[in-house]
Parts: structure tokens; C-alpha cells; sequence
């Protein structure tokens, strides 16, 4: 019953670093997508992916790639990491179903120093 | 603009009360669906419920209640005689069927905060 887990929990960059966030899920969900929580923002949508081999851009996909080689696995990656980027990040999978829930990790909190 | 709007930013109350968090949405789809979600304090997103755009009716759980009304376009959460584990942040959010992902678009949140 792992659902959707999320590496690391925590993390702290340096302006410029790169890093992978992880995720996976085992509940063969089609649809895979990631949000940024920032304080009075809500969650918005950084990318998605509805398959593997297809992704799209969310509403703030600067500074963020994605790519979905397996149906289990999103990784979201930081080029060059950016104070602006600090946030807590969830990444979420669902059925390809039009009523679905998300099923959400349990986040990563990143810091950009 | 911003398809999900929850205009209370923090409701504060005290143990027992009844409580309404407002969600306002909107669509020029007529086939939609809405979610609530549940983030208590210790972080993690919980799905609450879900309602289709054709399917009116209130729902209820336990001390838990939706009013979905598409003539003003909102579909409000009340948690009638509130409690302390009933704080934390919810999220309404909407999923269209346009673009043919159903990727939901959530509001900004509204902050319960239950005093006993």
C-alpha cells in the first residue's frame, strides 16, 4: 500500500544547483502531475503527463522539467535552483478517469538558498 | 482569473460551531467536476469528496455537508458542530473536461483554525 511516494522530505539548495525531485506510484494510475503549495497561492500546477512518453506544462512551469519513461515514475528536475523556487512540492497521481481523485504524496520541502 | 476562488482566507472559530467554507468556480464547460480536499496540519492532502456537474444534490457525512448550486456557481463545504481535529487548510478544486486531461485547477485555500 505504498500509493505515491515522494523522495527526499526535505531538501536545501544553493542558487544554481540542480537537483531530481522523485516520485513514484504503484497504483497504475495513467495520470502524474506536480504542484507547488505556497503560502496563499493554493496549489498550482507545474507539469503533467496523462501517459508515459507525454507530458505538458501546468500553469508555472519555468525552471522545471519533467519526463514519464514508465507509467510508475515522474521525476521533476531543477536546472539551476533559484530562491523563488523555495516551496513545498506534490506530486500526485490519479485514474485517466473524469472524475478521479489525486492520490498525493506526502511533499518535499525544498529550500533555495 | 482564477477559475477556483475561496475568498476566506482564515476562519476562526470555536469547538462546536457550525462552520461554512465558501468555493466559487468558474467554467464554460457544462460537463465539470469539483473536489474538496483536506490538509490538516501535519501536511498531507486528503481527498474529501467529489460531484459531477450534473448531479445537484447535497451531500452529507457525518458532521460534513455540501451544497453544490450551479445558479451561482459554488459548491460550499460546512462542517456543522466543528472540532479541533477539524483544523486545517481546505482546498476546492475543478476539473473540466475541456483539453481532455481532467488536470484539476485548486483555489488558494481557506484556513480552519478550531479553538476548543
Amino acid at each position: 500500500n505504498a500509493g505515491v511516494t515522494q523522495t527526499p522530505k526535505f531538501q536545501v539548495l544553493k542558487t544554481g544547483q540542480s537537483m531530481t525531485l522523485q516520485c513514484a506510484q504503484d497504483m497504475n494510475h495513467e495520470y502524474m502531475s506536480w504542484y507547488r503549495q505556497d503560502p496563499g497561492m493554493g496549489l498550482r500546477l507545474i507539469h503533467y503527463s496523462v501517459g508515459a512518453g507525454i507530458t505538458d506544462q501546468g500553469e508555472v512551469p519555468n525552471g522545471y522539467n519533467v519526463s514519464r519513461s514508465t507509467t510508475e515514475d515522474f521525476p521533476l528536475r531543477l536546472l539551476s535552483a533559484a530562491p523563488s523556487q523555495t516551496s513545498v512540492y506534490f506530486c500526485a497521481s490519479s485514474y485517466a478517469s473524469d472524475n478521479s481523485p489525486l492520490h498525493f504524496g506526502n511533499g518535499t520541502r525544498l529550500t533555495v538558498t | 482569473a482564477q477559475k477556483v476562488t475561496q475568498a476566506q482566507t482564515e476562519i476562526s472559530v470555536v469547538e462546536k460551531e457550525d462552520v461554512t467554507l465558501d468555493c466559487v468556480y468558474e467554467t464554460r464547460d457544462t460537463t465539470y467536476y469539483l473536489f474538496w480536499y483536506k490538509q490538516p496540519p501535519s501536511g498531507e492532502l486528503v481527498f474529501l469528496i467529489r460531484r459531477n456537474s450534473f448531479d445537484e444534490q447535497n451531500e452529507i457525512s457525518g458532521r460534513y455537508s455540501w451544497n453544490f448550486q450551479k445558479s451561482t456557481s459554488s459548491f460550499n463545504f460546512t462542517i456543522t458542530a466543528s472540532q479541533v481535529v477539524d483544523s486545517a487548510v481546505y482546498f476546492c478544486a475543478l476539473s473540466e473536461a475541456s483539453g481532455g486531461s481532467y488536470i484539476p485547477t485548486f483555489g488558494r485555500g481557506t484556513s480552519l483554525i478550531v479553538h476548543p
